[in-house]
């Protein structure tokens, strides 16, 4: 069965650091690969996905994530953090009807000053 | 153009009670997808309707039940409510029958809790 797992439940850093968000997967077959945010109180917006194109694959608000099956990991990075990227990111898998996603545990980014 | 929106944002029942969450899909969109997430976790995959049919089923009890109107918008129902049923429920609209190239758009969800 498909499974993600996101290691470290928060991870804080800097404004002006780097960002790294780590996602490990499990999948029977070539996947679909996805990263959501969440902040407080609303529902999931998409950064980015992988649907077997580019490897790198580049999102929305300067993230990106690199797919690398021989790892099979997809973790997000963002050269510089902002206040604004405090959030809870969730890595998400396809299963393998490629119908629904398989979701992570989250990771907490906290952003000081 | 209007998102996904849900309704209501907020639910209190009681143990053994029924409650009905509604969604309202983003226009043009014929496929929703219901999702659970308890505290601290990811959300998790209840089921999805194509069209007006359940299109897929995660793992809950037939107690976990829904509805897509010809309009698109969704029910999802729960019967014989339990503690652990407290959760907040978000759903997910888009377009294609679920092919997960095509984005899913989620709403705000809603929180519900169950004393």
């Amino acid at each position: 069965a498909q499974s993600v797992t996101q290691l470290g439940s928060h991870v804080s850093v800097s404004e002006g650091a780097l960002v790294l968000l780590r996602c490990n997967y499990s999948s029977s077959v070539p996947p679909y690969l996805f990263w959501y945010v969440q902040y407080p109180n609303q529902g999931l917006q998409l950064l980015l996905k992988y649907t077997s194109a580019a490897t790198l694959v580049k999102g929305i608000n300067g993230f990106e994530a690199e797919f690398k099956k021989s790892e099979t990991s997809f973790h997000l990075t963002k050269p510089s953090a902002h206040m604004s990227d405090a959030a809870e990111y969730f890595c998400a898998v396809s299963d393998e009807g490629f119908q629904k996603l398989v979701f992570g545990t989250g990771t907490r980014l906290l952003v000081s000053p | 153009e209007t998102g996904v929106t849900q309704s209501p944002t907020h639910l209190i029942k009681t143990r053994g009670q029924q409650v009905t969450l509604r969604c309202s899909s983003q226009s043009g969109h014929n496929t929703v997808s219901w999702y659970q997430q308890a505290l601290g976790q990811g959300p998790q995959f209840i089921f999805q309707y194509y069209r007006e049919e359940e299109n897929g089923r995660g793992n809950f009890p037939p107690r976990f039940s829904g509805l897509q109107f010809p309009n698109y918008s969704s029910e999802l129902n729960v019967n014989a409510l339990e503690l652990d049923d407290s959760a907040l429920y978000l759903c997910a609209s888009s377009l294609g029958g679920g092919d997960l190239r095509d984005e899913q758009f989620f709403g705000p969800g809603t929180r519900l809790t169950v004393l």
